[in-house]
């Protein structure tokens, strides 16, 4: 079966650095995204990788192995305004978005 | 602003009853799409629609239905709803061409059924 693998929470201290990873086991990759979604709200695309490597946006990056079946998320400089769930979600071979059942980011001054 | 709507907010609801959510955007985004949201769950795709007059079903279609009768509106009904539809239902879109596709998502309508 397909399968995305998340910690289900996780403490960072503000101004700190923290790493969110995801691993995932899917028909098929076609791209891997992340989304952050505050308590109650709508989740918002935040990074998307289909290539191996690094892409940085701000205080943000995400990593990919297609080799690993694994990712993470980075955030720098953490701000209270950053605790929320973060979602992994993989785009299988039939173009489908599988979901991790997200990580919730608790930031602590 | 451009972006999706969803109504109503929050509903509770009697079993045995029926409900549609309504979802309606802006963005003239070809693909529509309809998930559920449970604690300790991923979002999980009840249906889809990759342009008007068409639909599919996604991981868990049962006891839902929709409809695509034009490009901005994407109605989920619930024909008679069971309490294990408790839920958040989240709506959403995307430009169907090539590239990321990411999803624009509503702000969620909360289903409570009795």
């Amino acid at each position: 079966g397909q399968n995305i693998d998340q910690p289900t929470e996780m403490t960072a201290t503000e101004g700190a650095i923290v790493q969110i990873n995801c691993t995932y086991q899917t028909s098929g990759f076609n791209g891997l995204f992340w989304y952050q979604q505050h308590a109650g709200e709508a989740p918002t695309f935040l990074s998307y990788n289909v290539l191996d490597g690094l892409e940085e946006k701000g205080r943000f990056s995400s990593f990919l192995s297609r080799s690993k079946g694994y990712s993470y998320l980075l955030l720098k400089e953490l701000q209270m305004k950053d605790s929320a769930s973060y979602l992994c979600a993989v785009r299988d071979s039939n173009y489908q978005l599988i979901w991790g059942a997200g990580t919730k980011l608790i930031i602590k001054p | 602003i451009a972006g999706i709507t969803q109504a109503p907010t929050s509903q509770i609801l009697a079993a045995g009853r029926r409900m549609t959510l309504r979802c309606t955007q802006d963005m003239r985004h070809n693909a529509m799409y309809w998930y559920r949201q449970d604690l300790g769950l991923g979002l999980r795709l009840i249906h889809y629609s990759n342009t008007a007059g068409t639909t599919g079903k996604g991981e868990v279609p049962d006891g839902y239905s929709v409809s695509r009768a034009n490009t901005d509106d994407f109605p989920l009904t619930l024909a008679s709803a069971v309490p294990s539809q408790t839920s958040v239902y989240f709506c959403a879109s995307s430009d169907s061409g090539a590239g990321a596709n990411v999803l624009t998502f509503g702000a969620g309508s909360r289903l409570t059924v009795l």
